[in-house]
């Protein structure tokens, strides 16, 4: 069975830059017809869907902070990872990395990882 | 751009059934598949219902899906109530390139 985990800084200054890394365990992340996305969840609110990256190296963004993210893969490593530049204290959540079936639903989520953006 | 809307909380007793809707925007809701998550508090969300009506193993049958298209609305239909149903629900769809979710709508267990 599928398995991921985040991983990364838990504290980030303002202005700079979040990084977080999902490692997948149990399966290759380069086999079958996923994506592999970000999504946030502030403290008491909803879940905020940040991006998403296929195998081939695709990738969709959340309109509303696509100035900002990148989501890449590293088949290699069996991991893909977020940056999201220039953060404020609006970017403090919940990361979760999770596994989509394209069209259907996201079947697997990792644990979360809380970033907390403070001087 | 197609967005879900929910209402923020709904309540019912045990034993007896709830439902919670999952109204589209700008947009058709039986344009993609919809899909329900359940959020307890501290843990990360978990498919209830997917594909509008699909249960996944291990999902009781008191869990039910449906859409409306007359009213451009998804249902997630929870029967027979028990304590341990108290949680949050996302329902969740797509909008061309991107991954929608509803707001989110907490469920009490009186």
């Amino acid at each position: 069975q599928v398995q991921l985990q985040e991983s990364g800084p838990g504290l980030v200054k303002p202005s700079q830059t979040l990084s977080l890394t999902c490692t997948v365990s149990g399966a290759s992340i380069s086999s079958g017809n996923f994506y592999w996305s970000w999504i946030r969840q502030p403290a008491g609110k909803g879940l905020e869907w940040i991006g998403r990256i296929y195998t081939s190296g695709g990738t969709n963004y959340s309109p509303s902070l696509k100035s900002r993210v990148t989501i890449s893969i590293d088949m290699s490593k069996n991991h893909f990872s977020l940056k999201l530049t220039s953060v404020t204290a609006a970017d403090t959540a919940v990361y979760y990395c999770a596994r989509g079936n394209p069209w259907r639903n996201i079947d697997s989520w990792g644990q979360g990882t809380l970033v907390t953006v403070s001087s | 751009n197609f967005m879900l809307t929910q209402p923020h909380s709904v309540s019912e007793s045990p034993g007896k059934t709830v439902t919670i809707s999952c109204t589209g925007i700008s947009g058709s809701i039986a344009s993609n598949f919809v899909q329900w998550y359940q959020q307890r508090p501290g843990s990360a969300p978990a498919t209830v219902i997917y594909e509008d009506y699909q249960r996944p193993s291990g999902v009781p049958d008191r869990f039910s899906g449906s859409i409306d298209t007359s009213s451009n609305s998804a249902s997630l239909t929870i029967s027979g109530l028990r304590a341990e149903d108290e949680a949050d629900y996302y329902c969740q769809s797509y909008d061309s390139s991107s991954v929608v979710f509803g707001g989110g709508t907490k469920l009490t267990v009186l």
